[in-house]
């Protein structure tokens, strides 16, 4: 079960900026680092951002992301056709034996 | 180029076992923790265990403990998952996940290369 709350969808006409939260707690987004994760229709995810705020090469500058205490955002500039999509944030939860935890998803339209 | 490739998946019925496997190409496989994540059909990613490059530290999500067992082999660069008792729950795409970061301890959730996913179906 996801332990990492995210809004269910976010929209936005082109060119606009979208913010999608990620809710955690202390063990997981208080004491690790965040990803985050895009998933176009009918393909694998792909990873956007990594270490709370650093991006791949090839990922567009248009995304950025944050981390505060317990929370993560991620940011989209300039929003684009391409740009639908469900975008997941991830991180490391230490309770217990430690494990995996994502978010809950959100699916980003363009309208 | 790094690539990670599934196979295995199938339709099984409740109760019964089956083993994914994992090759990865393009990288040195034995410096990289190693994920499953899996995806219900219409529903969100869920981790369900990660290993490290040495295969000393593996964890399991609770959904999965105790009935699963990861492990890889370095030698011929395959991670493997063992599901037994399988449930209809656990109907899901299976995607193997390298982490970005590198290290033999580390285990992670920042994956930057996916397999295409093999779908295992738990089914009567």
């Amino acid at each position: 079960q996801s332990v990492l709350t995210q809004p269910p969808s976010a929209s936005g006409p082109p060119g606009q900026r979208v913010i999608i939260s990620c809710s955690g707690s202390g063990s997981n987004i208080g004491k690790n680092t965040v990803s985050w994760f895009q998933q176009l229709p009918g393909a694998s995810p792909k990873l956007l951002i990594y270490k709370n705020n650093e991006r791949p090469s090839g990922v567009p500058d248009r995304f950025s992301a944050s981390k505060s205490g317990t929370s993560a955002s991620l940011a989209i500039s300039g929003l684009q056709s391409d740009d639908e999509a469900d975008y997941y944030c991830a991180s490391w939860d230490d309770s217990l034996d430690g494990q995996g935890v994502f978010g809950t998803g959100t699916k980003v339209t363009v309208l | 180029e790094v690539q990670v490739l599934e196979s295995g998946g199938g339709l099984v019925q409740p109760g019964e076992s089956l083993r994914l496997s994992c090759v990865g190409s393009g990288f040195t496989f034995g410096s990289y923790a190693m994920s499953w994540v899996r995806q219900a059909p219409g529903k969100g990613l869920e981790w369900v265990s990660g290993l490290s490059g040495s295969g000393d530290f593996t964890h399991y999500a609770d959904s999965v403990k105790g009935r699963f067992t990861t492990y890889r082999d370095n030698s011929r660069s395959t991670l493997y998952l063992q599901m037994n008792t399988l449930r209809g729950d656990d109907t899901a795409v299976y995607f193997c996940a390298k982490t970005k970061s590198g290290g033999s301890f580390y285990v992670g959730t920042d994956f930057d290369n996916w397999g295409q996913g093999t779908l295992v179906t738990v089914s009567s």
